[in-house]
């Protein structure tokens, strides 16, 4: 099936360490992008890729870093600069230009 | 992108339509509107988009007022599992600085009940 798969759906992270989340497509998607989501809120745009090798930041950067090697691939690290990284993580795609953005099924961190 | 307002909960009674309403006042005429779900603990659900006309697809029906400033997404015969958040996007018809961005507010609960 086509679709956004994210891994894993729960991360547990410790004080100052970096972790991973991982955020796959198979939709032949050019461009791809991840929200950050608190409890009761909307999402907020952390980084967005609509090409290989380039991305660019969007509203809330600041502690996150991202690589964009593939065009299937876009993985996430929340560094231990991120003061406050419990939250719900969504990853997802859109073919060229403005086409419809489709979602994965997200990944949920939580900070130990 | 323009504002939106959205109820902060609404009820419907299942097998009957619910019909979500959207303020947009202040869209510009280069503006979609578009909508989304999100189910508990899932990622949001493309529903339907539209410019200036109404539109329809197998999930729901786009109203857009004439004048444009608001909107009402139709889902004809609601459903238990369509118990979600529906939020109500508007976002500009070219890519600006901020690439392909979809700006979420609070949206509306809805609650689909027997």
């Amino acid at each position: 099936d086509g679709g956004i798969t994210q891994s894993p759906k729960y991360l547990f992270r410790k004080e100052g360490q970096n972790v991973t989340l991982s955020c796959e497509q198979n939709l032949n998607h050019d461009a791809m992008y991840w929200y950050r989501q608190d409890p009761g809120q909307g999402l907020r745009l952390i980084y967005y890729s609509q090409i290989v090798n380039d991305f660019q930041k969007g509203d809330i950067a600041e502690g996150y870093s991202v690589s964009r090697e593939k065009k299937e691939s876009f993985p996430l690290t929340v560094t231990s600069a991120q003061k406050n990284p419990t939250a719900f993580y969504l990853c997802a795609s859109s073919g060229q230009g403005l086409e419809t953005q489709y979602f994965g099924p997200g990944t949920r961190l939580l900070v130990l | 992108d323009a504002k939106t307002t959205q109820p902060p909960s609404m009820d419907c009674a299942e097998g009957r339509a619910a019909n979500l309403p959207c303020n947009h006042s202040t869209i510009s005429g280069n503006e979609y509107v578009y909508w989304y779900r999100q189910i508990h603990s899932q990622g949001p659900q493309y529903i339907i988009h539209g410019l200036k006309n109404n539109e329809t697809n197998e999930m729901a029906s786009l109203i857009i007022t004439e004048d444009r400033k608001s909107s009402t997404l139709i889902l004809p015969h609601a459903t238990l599992r369509d118990t979600a958040v529906y939020y109500c996007i508007v976002r500009v018809a070219e890519l600006t600085g901020g690439g392909n961005k979809l700006t979420f507010g609070t949206g509306t609960q809805l609650k689909v009940e027997l």
